[in-house]
C-alpha cells in the first residue's frame, strides 16, 4: 500500500522562526508537489519538483526533493502570520503517471 | 484565462439519494481529476478523465462514476449516498495526464 506521510501533523511556531516540514513516501516517483490549503478553501499550488535534487524557493518557503531517500522537505524561513495554513505534499507514482497521492497534511499556525 | 470552476458550492442530501457534481476545467486543459477530501484529511484520488475516457481510478466503489464532455468539462456522480460520503469534492484540471494539477474551489457535500 502506497503511503505518503508528513510530519509534523501540527506545528505551532512563533513569527521569525525557522522550521522544516517533512514528506516521506513509499513508492518510486520523480514528481512531487506541494500545496497550501486555507480553512474551507481549495488547494493552491506552491511548488512542482520534477527530478532528484530539485530545489525551488518562493519567498519564505523552499522545497527540495530527494528521490533516492523518497523524501521532500518544505522549509520555512522567518515565519510570518500569513503562512498559517495546512500544507500538503502530493506524490505522483512513476507506475501510474496520473494519480496524485496526498500526504496527511501539516497544519501550521504562526503566532505573532 | 478562466480557472477551474465547480458547482454547486454546497449540497445537502440524504442517505440513498444520488448526486451529480460539475466541474469546468481551466481553459486549454484536457484532463480532469476528481478527489474526495474528508474533514481533517488529505485529498484522495477518485478517478481521472482524459479526452472523454476514464484514465485511472482510485480505490472507490463503482457507485462513484464520472463523465467528461467534448469541451473537457466533467461530472462526478455518486449513487446510493452513504453518511461517509460527506466530504469536500475537489476537481483538478491539467494540460496532460501527467502534469501539474490546478484545483477548483470544491463542492461541500453533506449526507444526512
Amino acid at each position: 500500500e502506497l503511503k505518503v506521510e508528513q510530519n509534523p501533523l501540527f506545528l505551532s511556531m512563533q513569527e521569525g522562526k525557522n522550521y522544516t516540514i517533512y514528506c516521506n513516501y513509499s513508492t518510486t516517483s520523480d514528481r512531487l508537489y506541494w500545496y497550501r490549503q486555507d480553512p474551507g478553501k481549495s488547494l493552491e499550488s506552491l511548488f512542482v519538483l520534477l527530478s532528484n535534487g530539485a530545489v525551488k524557493q518562493e519567498g519564505r518557503l523552499m522545497a527540495s526533493l530527494d528521490t533516492k531517500a523518497r523524501l521532500s522537505t518544505l522549509h520555512i524561513t522567518a515565519a510570518v502570520h500569513d503562512l498559517s495554513a495546512t500544507y500538503f505534499c502530493a506524490v505522483e507514482p512513476s507506475n501510474t503517471g496520473n494519480q496524485f497521492y496526498f500526504g496527511t497534511g501539516t497544519s501550521l499556525t504562526v503566532i505573532p | 484565462e478562466t480557472g477551474v470552476t465547480q458547482s454547486p458550492t454546497h449540497l445537502i442530501k440524504t442517505r440513498g439519494q444520488q448526486v451529480t457534481l460539475r466541474c469546468s476545467s481551466q481553459s486549454g486543459h484536457n484532463t480532469v481529476s476528481w478527489y474526495q477530501q474528508a474533514l481533517g484529511q488529505g485529498p484522495q484520488f477518485i478517478f481521472q478523465y482524459y479526452r472523454e475516457e476514464e484514465n485511472g481510478r482510485g480505490n472507490f466503489p463503482p457507485r462513484f462514476s464520472g463523465l467528461q464532455f467534448p469541451n473537457y468539462s466533467s461530472e462526478l456522480n455518486v449513487n446510493a449516498l452513504e453518511l461517509d460520503d460527506s466530504a469536500l469534492y475537489l476537481c483538478a484540471s491539467s494540460l496532460r495526464t501527467s502534469d501539474e494539477q490546478f484545483f477548483g474551489p470544491g463542492t461541500r457535500l453533506t449526507v444526512l
